[in-house]
């Protein structure tokens, strides 16, 4: 099956500061990725959805300042977090779709703030 | 909320038995997956049915889907404690985008 990798798995930030994560799908062309977040015991709320080429589409609540999203190229998405508050802590999960087919998932990225 | 409710929200089943677990949701889809999703892990796709299927087998798992209730549910025959673990429906409606369920936190004890 088709691969997505998010890198990196786990970072830790000071307050204050962005974090990049990127997630690049490996062998497949993704026009559409998916940028998820998860809290601790909870269940996956999805943030956006990010369309190469141009901007991307904000689920209601979702700072579009807060949380910059970049679909450079047709492999891969960028989420920055910028200025990072320990409330931003989560784990943060991107998916690529292909086509109509099924979506596939990057394996996530524990993002700590402290 | 568009996210789709799954119940139980926690199972502690033994090693050898059967896991059920339910999702509902609430608009019409074009097809409905289940999630793996270990403590701490991303997600493991296990299985895809599209909304003209009502039934689907993978190895241990058999999935069902009813429209007309709109709700899934996933079978887990003859556990193991690996399969201990978080397991999420997701709907596409559509609009090439995935609504997670709430979840089931499922435990088999050995």
């Amino acid at each position: 099956g088709a691969v997505v990798s998010q890198h990196p798995s786990r970072v830790i930030c000071k307050s204050g500061t962005s974090v990049k994560i990127e997630c690049r799908s490996l062998d497949f062309q993704a026009t559409t990725m998916f940028w998820y977040r998860q809290f601790p015991k909870q269940s996956l709320m999805l943030m956006a959805t990010s369309n190469e080429g141009s901007k991307a589409t904000y689920e209601q609540g979702v700072e579009k300042d807060k949380f910059l999203i970049n679909h450079a190229s047709l492999t891969l998405s960028t989420l920055t977090v910028t200025s990072a508050h320990p409330e931003d802590s989560s784990f943060y999960i991107c998916s690529a779709r292909v086509g109509g087919a099924e979506a596939f998932f990057g394996q996530g990225t524990r993002l700590t703030v402290v | 909320s568009q996210q789709g409710e799954e119940d139980p929200q926690a199972l502690s089943i033994q090693e050898g038995e059967n896991a059920t677990m339910n999702c509902s949701y609430k608009t019409s889809i074009n097809n409905l997956q289940w999630y793996r999703q270990n403590s701490g892990r991303g997600l493991v796709h296990l299985i895809l049915i599209r909304s003209n299927e009502r039934e689907k087998h993978s190895g241990r798992l058999r999935v069902t889907l009813d429209t007309s209730k709109k709700s899934s549910s996933l079978l887990i025959t003859a556990s193991r404690a690996a399969d201990t673990a978080s397991y999420f429906c997701a709907t596409e409606a559509g609009t090439y985008k995935y609504i997670f369920g709430t979840g089931t936190r499922l435990k088999v004890l050995a």
